[in-house]
């Protein structure tokens, strides 16, 4: 089954800082989901990528799926506390319906 | 207002007591799933259901059973929780057919003690 490998596990930067979250897949991704969780919240969709090399942005969030396909990767710019919560990737396996989630990569921004 | 709901949002139970998390979406959307979320391992999904009377088994579906006779409703039972069954459940839908883009519900927290 694929698995999806998100670093760093966590992250604490100060408000104003960049940072980028990684998700790294075992296999070839056909479709990959970032999505947002406040704690002990539901999933806010964030953005789908689906093409090699392709890049979206919404606010001051990028996303982008490298060529291969097996890794993608989350920045985001003059970090704000309003950015803080948990960042889960979901993959697509190219299969009837079972997607996978990495473990999640917590982020907390300080004012 | 397109939503994913949940019911109850917070449960306390004991070991055997059969229970059912119910969840309804209002989007017409043929693609629902349950997930479980723990510290430490994610988001595992348990079973999804690609449309009425359609159901498959996700991750970890041990101890869970699910049905799907109506498109808007996708109930979750347990018909004996166990202490390891304590966790975040998250149902989601999709429209299935070419995307996977998910709509969460807003969990739901069980304690099985």
């Amino acid at each position: 089954s694929q698995e999806l490998e998100q670093s760093p596990q966590s992250l604490i930067v100060q408000e104003g800082k960049n940072l980028t979250i990684n998700c790294t897949s075992s296999k070839t991704l056909y479709g990959l989901y970032w999505y947002k969780q406040k704690y002990g919240e539901g999933l806010i969709f964030l953005m789908m990528l689906q093409k090699g090399g392709e890049e979206k942005s919404h606010e001051k969030i990028t996303a982008k799926l490298d060529e291969k396909k097996q890794q993608s990767s989350l920045h985001i710019t003059a970090s704000q506390p309003s950015h803080a919560g948990i960042y889960l990737c979901g993959a697509d396996p190219g299969s009837y319906g079972k997607l996978t989630f990495g473990q999640g990569t917590i982020l907390t921004v300080h004012p | 207002e397109a939503q994913v709901t949940q019911n109850p949002r917070y449960l306390i139970t004991v070991t055997g007591k059969k229970l059912t998390v119910t969840c309804s979406q209002n989007m017409n959307h043929e693609y629902m799933s349950w997930y479980r979320q723990d510290p430490g391992l994610g988001l595992r999904q348990i079973y999804y259901s690609m449309n009425v009377e359609v159901t498959d088994k996700g991750d970890v579906p041990e101890g869970y059973k699910v049905s799907r006779k109506e498109k808007r409703n996708f109930p979750l039972i347990l018909e004996s929780p166990s202490p390891n069954q304590t966790s975040l459940y998250f149902c989601a839908s999709s429209l299935g057919t070419e995307s996977y883009e998910q709509y969460f519900g807003p969990g739901t927290r069980l304690t099985v003690t």
